[in-house]
């Protein structure tokens, strides 16, 4: 089945502790991307790859890392988390062939929780 | 900059009803348009996508246009049933990043 999976579906952690949250998929594409999703503000690009070893900034970068070292994978860093941060993930991937017709396939989510 | 807006945040209507969500986009200038389903505490489920030389496409009950000209968009559901009920988001890609701009969703409630 194809699908995009992340990992954990749900964390709570403490200001300034190092946390990865995972995303595979198993679908051989070559676009991924990381959202956050707010109450209010809807769903903001993080970070985004067009393919392994290419990431670039989306538009709220700031407190995060990516890195692309396997096409199927793309985790998201928090150094040093903070409350901020508080927000519900979703990891996206879609085949740049042609990219106008592709659809983007999201996954289940990261609620994490930050104190 | 590329905006999206959903009217109306919320609806409720009684089952069997046929429905229509709507979506605009301030710059006409897309890639595509892509519609959503969003359940509580799961994930997005992708459910159409029109490319912007279309105007429409169906899937089973549901049927999305777009009118680029215009900024609009439509996701028409037919005979409405609760298992409907969900947060409904349009989104369009307008640059060759990838990215998608969202609305803020429509959340419809289907009564039995």
């Amino acid at each position: 089945e194809a699908q995009v999976t992340q990992n954990p579906r749900y964390l709570i952690t403490v200001t300034g502790k190092k946390l990865t949250v995972t995303c595979s998929q198993n679908m051989n594409h070559e676009y991924m991307s990381w959202y956050r999703q707010d109450p209010g503000l809807g769903l903001r690009q993080i970070y985004y790859s067009m393919n392994v070893e290419v990431t670039d900034k989306g538009d709220v970068p700031e407190g995060y890392k990516v890195s692309r070292k396997e096409k199927r994978n793309f985790p998201l860093i928090l150094e040093s988390p903070s409350p901020n941060q508080t927000s519900l993930y979703f990891c996206a991937s879609s085949s740049t062939t042609g990219m106008s017709n592709q659809p983007q396939h999201f996954g289940d989510g990261t609620r994490l929780s930050i104190l | 900059k590329q905006e999206v807006t959903q009217i109306p945040a919320a609806l409720s209507v009684p089952e069997g009803e046929n429905l229509v969500l709507n979506c605009s986009f301030t710059d006409s200038a897309i890639y595509n348009l892509q519609w959503f389903r969003q359940d509580p505490g799961k994930g997005l489920t992708s459910l159409l996508l029109i490319q912007s030389s279309q105007r429409e496409q169906t899937s089973g009950r549901l049927n999305a246009s777009l009118d680029k000209s215009s900024g609009r968009s439509t996701l028409y559901i037919a005979a409405s049933q609760p298992g409907d009920s969900a947060t409904y988001l349009c989104a369009v890609s307008s640059s060759n990043t990838g990215k998608l701009i969202f609305g803020q969703g429509t959340t419809l409630q289907v009564k039995p």
